[in-house]
């Protein structure tokens, strides 16, 4: 069975310009999350689908971030314009129930220069 | 609001000693679930346990041992007989239950594992 799968691994861009991630949950997991790691800090959350409905986006930190996630499959976080702050690693994970143990994929690494 | 404290920054082992990774959470529900994860450095976080805030009961898989401790608030993570493919860096992770409690995980800060040959 093919765990979470994200993409890009890694993505460099310069600071104004736009970086869309995208996630693809286990197949069935109804939850998907977006977290980030910024550089030396704690792994924050930044928002939760249940399928393709937003339950949670509490964390995510201005209006410059978009997720979707149209049919309730894969998911994109949209970064328009990217700041130099944004840089970290973006984790996205999925869980069938809500209070099951997540599953997340191998991250992304964005670096805004 | 939630807290999860793991002191310990960084852990250096030689292999075939046990090691113990701490975690001390803070939480204001009465339900809430624990989790450890591992990092290894390919990067991905690898799921290693959920324990139900009602079930005290220590786990053992392998080489790997957990002790929930309530009284403490204390949930802490210990490998026996390391190995050098046991080096990453855990993470201790907290989900409360309660009625309107954010369904989010929140993590602890990290520990680095090295094992040594």
């Amino acid at each position: 069975e093919a765990g979470v799968t994200q993409f890009p691994s890694h993505s460099v861009i310069e600071k104004g310009q736009t970086v869309t991630l995208r996630c693809d949950p286990i197949s069935g997991h109804d939850n998907l999350y977006w977290y980030r790691r910024v550089m030396g800090k704690e792994i924050k959350f930044l928002l939760h689908f249940v399928k393709e409905s937003k339950q949670d986006e509490s964390g995510m930190p201005n209006n410059r971030f978009l997720a979707e996630r149209t049919g309730g499959t894969y998911s994109t976080l949209k970064v328009q314009p990217a700041e130099l702050e944004d840089s970290g690693v973006y984790f996205c994970a999925s869980s069938q129930g809500p209070w099951d143990g997540a599953f997340f994929g191998q991250g992304t690494r964005l670096t805004v220069v | 609001a939630q807290k999860v404290t793991q002191a310990q920054t960084e852990i250096s082992v030689v292999e075939k000693e046990d090691v113990t990774l701490d975690c001390v959470y803070e939480t204001r529900d009465t339900t809430y679930y624990l989790f450890w994860y591992k990092q290894p450095p390919s990067g991905e976080l690898v799921f290693l346990i959920r324990r139900n805030s009602f079930d005290e009961q220590n786990e053992i898989s392998g080489r790997y041992s957990w002790n929930f401790q309530k009284s403490t608030s204390s949930f802490n993570f210990t490998i026996t007989a390391s190995q050098v493919v046991d080096s990453a860096v855990y993470f201790c992770a907290l989900r409360g239950r309660s009625s309107g409690s954010a369904r989010q995980l929140t993590f602890g800060s990290g520990t680095q594992l090295t094992v040594l040959p």
